[in-house]
């Protein structure tokens, strides 16, 4: 079966811009989670839905939102980019929340 | 909230076991240790999940001591193909559940 499918893959956007990225969980799939992947951070939780209800934040500012749609699939959106918004950007989903998590290949975000 | 520590990063010859290990002082009643591996430019790759005692599939065992407190991630005989960064990950199945990933442990797999 297909897996979690992330797009795009690459984006490059400006300082003060917003950008939307998607995520398409395996079918069947109720969770899915966000997360911002930098060399210096490391792994980071942005938030999680299930069954379009935002269950879990991480310490993002408000800048950073998504949401989920009837059909699972997920859309981040982060508004007024920083530099430091440069990351890989990951999204997971799961049969339910906190069982094992299949990832999407992630959408690499460049702000310059 | 369960923090979790692991080594940097760790090397290894090609066929040698090796065992990883993370803390997890904090650990809930509810949550789950499951580990991942990641290769450059991908995402996360789900390996093993347990929590308590010993699980083992076809690619690794965990072992998870009685207070719960750790867990060891164990990769037998490996090749250069599992050279990659094993992130340890504690986080329980209930609606409060919030996900924290260890900082990730770099390993290296030479000949």
């Amino acid at each position: 079966k297909a897996g979690v499918t992330q797009t795009p893959r690459y984006l490059i956007k400006t300082r003060g811009q917003q950008v939307t990225l998607s995520c398409s969980p395996i079918s069947g799939h109720r969770s899915v989670s966000w997360y911002q992947q930098t060399p210096g951070q490391g792994l980071q939780f942005l938030f999680e839905y299930f069954s379009e209800t935002q269950r879990n934040k991480g310490n993002f500012p408000g800048r950073f939102s998504g949401r989920q749609f009837s059909n699972s699939r997920s859309e981040m959106n982060v508004s007024t980019l920083e530099l430091g918004d440069s990351a890989l950007y990951l999204c997971a989903s799961s049969l339910e929340q906190g069982s094992g998590y299949t990832f999407g290949s992630g959408t690499r975000l460049t702000v310059v | 909230l369960a923090k979790t520590t692991q080594p940097i990063s760790m090397d290894s010859y090609e066929g040698q076991e090796v065992n990883i290990t993370c803390s997890h002082n904090n650990i809930a009643t509810n949550d789950y240790i499951t580990w991942y591996q990641q290769f450059p430019s991908q995402g996360p790759r789900f390996i093993i999940q347990g929590y308590k005692t010993k699980v083992t599939n076809e690619v690794a065992s965990l072992f998870i001591p009685a207070d719960r407190k750790s867990s060891t991630l164990s990769l037998p005989r490996v090749s250069l193909s599992d050279t990659a960064v094993y992130y340890c990950l504690v986080g329980s199945t209930g609606t409060a559940s919030k996900l924290t990933f260890g900082t990730g442990t770099r390993l290296q797999v030479t000949l």
